[in-house]
């Protein structure tokens, strides 16, 4: 089955770095989504992503975040200055096939850890 | 307010013996779909069911269905003959509207223990 792939899988980095998250959706797909997971908490929505623009975006996500599809397959979460409270698991998620049956559901990525210290 | 509530934070279920996970939502969209994914320790998150809100029967897929009680705003997932690999973070969800690129909200999740 295809599937959404997320690198790197862990990432550490300082307080005040940048950090580049990466994803390739599954290839038909055209709605792209990022998620986060702080550790043992509920799954958070960040940002969707359509048509090469934002579609929507949560309070979460503030001026520090950015996204980018800078090609055909790569999805990329961008953190300029990370902060300790960044530290969680990055889902990327993508949805809608040509297929009406599984149109409905978001196809996850195995998530990146991200860890600011 | 909470869109998507599940009021058991842990629940401990004999193996074989079939589980109820519950699930709640809170919309005034007619348009909506509900779905539960698993997340094992692992951390990925797998998609188990989606019930769509204008679906006349009852989402079901193998071992899994989902217990749609529209008046009630209730989505309970029901894991039949569980397994210990069903030990797992089970979280519902709900996507408002139609458009494609609305988001899908989660509720905080059950964790379901599966004792041997």
């Amino acid at each position: 089955e295809p599937e959404v792939t997320q690198t790197p899988s862990h990432q550490v980095t300082q307080m005040g770095q940048e950090v580049i998250l990466r994803c390739v959706p599954i290839s038909n797909h055209l709605y792209f989504y990022w998620y986060r997971q702080i550790l043992g908490q509920k799954v958070e929505f960040l940002v969707s992503f359509y048509n090469n623009e934002i579609s929507e975006k949560s309070e979460i996500f503030d001026d520090q975040f950015s996204v980018e599809r800078p090609d055909g397959s790569n999805f990329t979460l961008k953190i300029r200055s990370t902060k300790l409270e960044d530290s969680a698991m990055y889902f990327c998620a993508s949805s809608e096939t040509r297929d009406r049956v599984s149109n409905e559901k978001l196809f996850f990525g195995s998530g990146t850890q991200l860890s600011v210290l | 307010a909470q869109k998507i509530t599940q009021t058991q934070p842990g629940m401990f279920v004999q193996e074989k013996e079939a589980v109820t996970l519950d699930c709640t939502y809170d919309t005034s969209d007619p348009s909506y779909g509900l779905f539960w994914y698993k997340q094992p320790s692992s951390g990925e998150m797998i998609f188990l069911i989606y019930q769509g809100s204008y679906d006349q029967q009852n989402a079901t897929e193998g071992r899994y269905s989902l217990n749609f009680q529209k008046a009630r705003k209730s989505a309970n997932l029901v894991i039949s003959a569980s397994q210990l690999g069903d030990s797992a973070m089970y979280f519902c969800a709900m996507r408002e509207g139609r458009n494609r690129d609305d988001k899908i909200i989660f509720g905080k999740g059950t964790r379901l223990h599966i004792l041997p």
